[in-house]
């Protein structure tokens, strides 16, 4: 079965340092999400992404963040100067167009851990 | 604000029991309702979904319920094995948003299956 890919799956770094992740969405889908999860608190969304801009994002997703789909296959999440707050799971999910809503398919996450 | 309320926060139950899971949703025009399973090191992953046009849906031993006057919804699993054990997370989509994919997710469940 498809499924939604994210590297790298733990990522540790220093304060003010930028990080991406990435991710390769299901291949035949069009909407792509960022999610994340802070630890022992709930999947907040973040932003969505649809016909190469953002369709909608969420007060989390400040000037220090963006996402880009750089080419066919691979969508990405950037924080620029990264915090301490930002040390989360950050989930990637894709869907289709089908049916509206469509059902979201996530990732196994990138676990973000800034010191 | 949006809100999505769950409960219980832990549920432990013996094989073969049934397991309900709750939520209340806050947006009235929210019209589509996933659940979503959470195992160790993974990513969330769709077990059900209803939309706001119908009452009950079923598949094997997972069923939803939806009550729209209310504002709730509800996860049953009957037959309960080991292998349900698991974080199992319930979401409700922001009304307005068309398919921007934004998920509202509740606190989270973890339902444990003894043996």
């Amino acid at each position: 079965e498809p499924e939604v890919t994210q590297t790298p799956s733990h990522q540790v770094t220093q304060m003010g340092q930028e990080v991406i992740l990435r991710c390769v969405p299901i291949s035949n889908h069009l909407y792509f999400y960022w999610y994340r999860q802070i630890l022992g608190q709930k999947v907040e969304f973040l932003v969505s992404f649809y016909n190469n801009e953002i369709s909608e994002k969420s007060e989390i997703f400040d000037d220090q963040f963006s996402v880009e789909r750089p080419d066919g296959s691979n969508f990405t999440l950037k924080i620029r100067s990264t915090k301490l707050e930002d040390s989360a799971m950050y989930f990637c999910a894709s869907s289709e167009t089908s049916t509206i809503p469509a059902p979201l398919h996530f990732g196994n996450g990138t676990r973000l851990t800034v010191t | 604000g949006e809100n999505v309320e769950q409960h219980p926060s832990t549920l432990s139950v013996q094989e073969g029991d049934s397991a309900v899971i709750k939520c209340t949703y806050s947006d009235s025009a929210s019209n589509y309702f996933p659940w979503y399973k959470q195992e160790l090191g993974k990513g969330p992953q769709l077990i059900i979904d209803i939309r706001s046009n119908v009452g009950e849906k079923k598949d094997q031993r997972i069923a939803v319920t939806l009550n729209k006057t209310a504002k709730h919804f509800s996860l049953h699993i009957t037959e309960t094995q080991p292998e349900d054990s698991a974080v199992y997370f319930c979401a409700a989509s922001i009304g307005g948003s068309g398919n921007t994919g934004k998920l509202i997710f509740g606190q989270g469940t973890t339902l444990q299956v003894k043996p």
